[in-house]
This record gives C-alpha cells, sequence and structure tokens, in this order.
C-alpha cells in the first residue's frame, strides 16, 4: 500500500528561525515520485519541488532545501530564514506505479511564522 | 499561459440541489484531476482522466457524484442531490506528459462549496 505520513500538525516558529517539515513514505514500488506543494492562506495549491526515486541528490533552491533518504523512505523539507510569507500548509506527495499513477498525498503540515 | 481554470470560484445552495463545478485544465496537459479538502479528511483525489478517460474513480464518494471529461480543454463534477457533508473546497488540477507520474499537477484556485 502505499502512504505518506506527515506526522507534524502544526509547527510555530519565530522569523528567522530555520524549521524542517518531515515526510515519510511507503511503497513497494522500486521507481516513484516524491513532490512537495505549498498551500498558502489564499488556498492554491503551488507546486515546490519533485524527486524521482533514482535521485537520492539532496537539492537547494534558496532558502528552501530538501533532503531525499531512501534508506528511511523520508523526503524532509528544510526553509533557513523562515520568514512571515512562509506561513502556509505544506503537502509532501507521492506517486508510483501502484494505483496507476494517482498522487497520494500527505495530512499536510501547517507552518506558522511569526514574525 | 492561463493556469487552471475553476468556476464558480463559490458556491452556495441548499440540500437537495444539483451543483456542477467545472475546470480547463492547461493547454496541452493530458491528465486531470479532481480533489476535495476538508479539514477532517484533508486532500483526497475523487477522480482522474487520462486523455479524456476516466482511469480511476474509487474515491468517488457516492453515486451522487459524477465527472464527465467531453473534451480535452474541459471537465465536469456533478453533485445530485447535494448534501451538507459535501461542503468542502473543490480542486481541479492537471498534468502534462503522457501518463507522466514524473510530472508535477497545477492546481486552480478551487471551488468553495457550501450547502445548507
Amino acid at each position: 500500500a502505499q502512504k505518506v505520513t506527515q506526522a507534524q500538525t502544526e509547527i510555530s516558529v519565530v522569523e528567522k528561525e530555520d524549521v524542517t517539515l518531515d515526510c515519510v513514505y511507503e511503497t513497494r514500488d522500486t521507481t516513484y515520485y516524491l513532490f512537495w506543494y505549498k498551500q498558502p492562506p489564499s488556498g492554491e495549491l503551488v507546486f515546490l519541488i519533485r524527486r524521482n526515486s533514482f535521485d537520492e541528490q539532496n537539492e537547494i533552491s534558496g532558502r528552501y532545501s530538501w533532503n531525499f533518504q531512501k534508506s528511511t523512505s523520508s523526503f524532509n523539507f528544510t526553509i533557513t530564514a523562515s520568514q512571515v510569507v512562509d506561513s502556509a500548509v505544506y503537502f509532501c506527495a507521492l506517486t508510483s506505479n501502484t494505483g496507476g499513477f494517482k498522487t497520494i498525498f500527505g495530512a499536510g503540515t501547517r507552518l506558522f511564522v511569526k514574525a | 499561459d492561463a493556469g487552471v481554470i475553476q468556476s464558480p470560484r463559490h458556491e452556495v445552495t441548499e440540500m437537495g440541489q444539483e451543483v456542477t463545478l467545472r475546470c480547463k485544465p492547461i493547454s496541452g496537459h493530458n491528465s486531470l484531476f479532481w480533489y476535495r479538502q476538508t479539514m477532517m479528511r484533508g486532500l483526497e483525489l475523487l477522480i482522474y482522466f487520462n486523455n479524456n478517460v476516466p482511469i480511476d474513480d474509487s474515491g468517488m464518494p457516492e453515486d451522487r457524484f459524477s465527472a464527465k471529461m467531453p473534451n480535452a480543454s474541459f471537465s465536469t463534477l456533478k453533485i445530485q442531490p447535494s448534501e451538507p457533508r459535501d461542503s468542502a473546497v473543490y480542486f481541479c488540477a492537471s498534468r502534462s506528459g503522457l501518463a507522466g507520474p514524473d510530472y508535477e499537477q497545477y492546481f486552480g484556485p478551487g471551488t468553495r462549496l457550501t450547502v445548507t
């Protein structure tokens, strides 16, 4: 079965703090794809990053970085020097062959960044 | 380039009425997804289409829900009759690539449905 677990329901930090959002996934497929999406208070979901199962390279994009570790089935997301505009719900998602390539979303982590 | 377009943005209706939500995917995208988001259940996939053909509708809650995609640029999600528990935000998303799972989905702004 496929599953995405985001154990942190809510996180609250003060501006300029670093914060890591955890994502643990389950799949029996050897080929799969992982994603992070951001849902700001305005409501739309915005794509942030994707990773395929063959590429364990970590990625950095500005203040955002992602750590993909197949050994622990984790795809964690770190925001460095958080800003108020980072306040949003962040979703981790998984797509694989099982289930015909439909995407399974985690429950989301709500991040509050206080000024 | 226009993103995914959904209409209406807000819908308030009375229990028992028919509701139709509309979606126009990004031009050239050949996969389309309907999701429902509630506080209790989070983001749920209702149905998705590849090349206008429904591939998986296992998330459709019951027979009151139906979805169609008559062509590559239009899809509808219909609820008949509507019930208060259908109140949620309904998102449409589209994806590029021929059944390409490695591509990201682009989401529309959502339709906030309130059934009284």
